[in-house]
């Protein structure tokens, strides 16, 4: 079965931390996404990314294909950061259907 | 700017009921998904459509039914509700041409069956 693991599974960090949240999966995929669910349940996309690297402000995201792992970096985390961070895999199908893994709960203190 | 809404935020419910669980989304995809999500157990599928009419069990389906009469709405019911089906449940729609896959969510139900 096609498993998706992420690491940690909680995380609190100081104000202006640096954070990183990794996502490895078990075979060949087309596609990685970093999802961010805010307290009260409504999820956004962060990041969708097949290769490399990709930055939005303080975000960060990369993809090693090798590997099989990619990782998600916040950079002088600030308390609104605060969310639970999941990582889903598309490995292919017409249906679009994603593979998620258990999401990661980051707690930024001030 | 793309739209899932839900028809409730919070719902409680009585064990044995039948639960409507409605999802309408404005963006014309042809894929919709319903997810129920439970602390430590992540996202899990209970149902997808790619088309209307049709539907794919996922995951976990036992417990549930779903329905798509039209393109832009998915339900999902829960034909005599029990106790563990207490949760966060997840719509979320998607475009089957678009190469990124990327999946657009609700803000979710909490339903509580008591």
């Amino acid at each position: 079965k096609n498993e998706v693991e992420q690491s940690p599974q909680n995380l609190t960090a100081q104000e202006g931390e640096f954070i990183t949240i990794n996502c490895s999966y078990s075979v060949g995929i087309s596609a990685l996404h970093w999802l961010q669910q805010h307290p009260g349940g409504g999820i956004v996309s962060l990041f969708m990314l097949s290769s490399g690297k990709k930055k939005h402000g303080r975000l960060i995201a990369t993809i090693n294909i090798q590997e099989k792992h990619s990782s998600l970096h916040i950079t002088a985390s600030h308390p609104r950061d605060s969310a639970v961070y999941i990582c889903a895999v598309y490995y292919g199908g017409s249906q679009g259907n994603l593979i998620f893994g258990k999401g990661t709960k980051l707690s930024v203190k001030p | 700017d793309v739209k899932v809404t839900q028809s409730s935020r919070y719902l409680v419910k009585r064990t044995g009921e039948k639960v409507f669980l409605e999802c309408v989304q404005d963006m014309d995809h042809e894929n919709m998904f319903w997810y129920r999500q439970d602390p430590g157990l992540g996202l899990r599928l209970i149902y997808f459509s790619y088309d209307v009419k049709m539907k794919e069990k996922g995951d976990i389906p036992e417990g549930y039914s779903v329905s798509r009469e039209k393109k832009e709405r998915f339900s999902l019911i829960l034909e005599s509700a029990s106790t563990n089906q207490t949760s966060m449940y997840l719509c979320a729609s998607s475009d089957y041409r678009a190469r990124s896959y990327e999946q657009y969510f609700g803000p979710g139900t909490r339903l509580t069956v008591t």
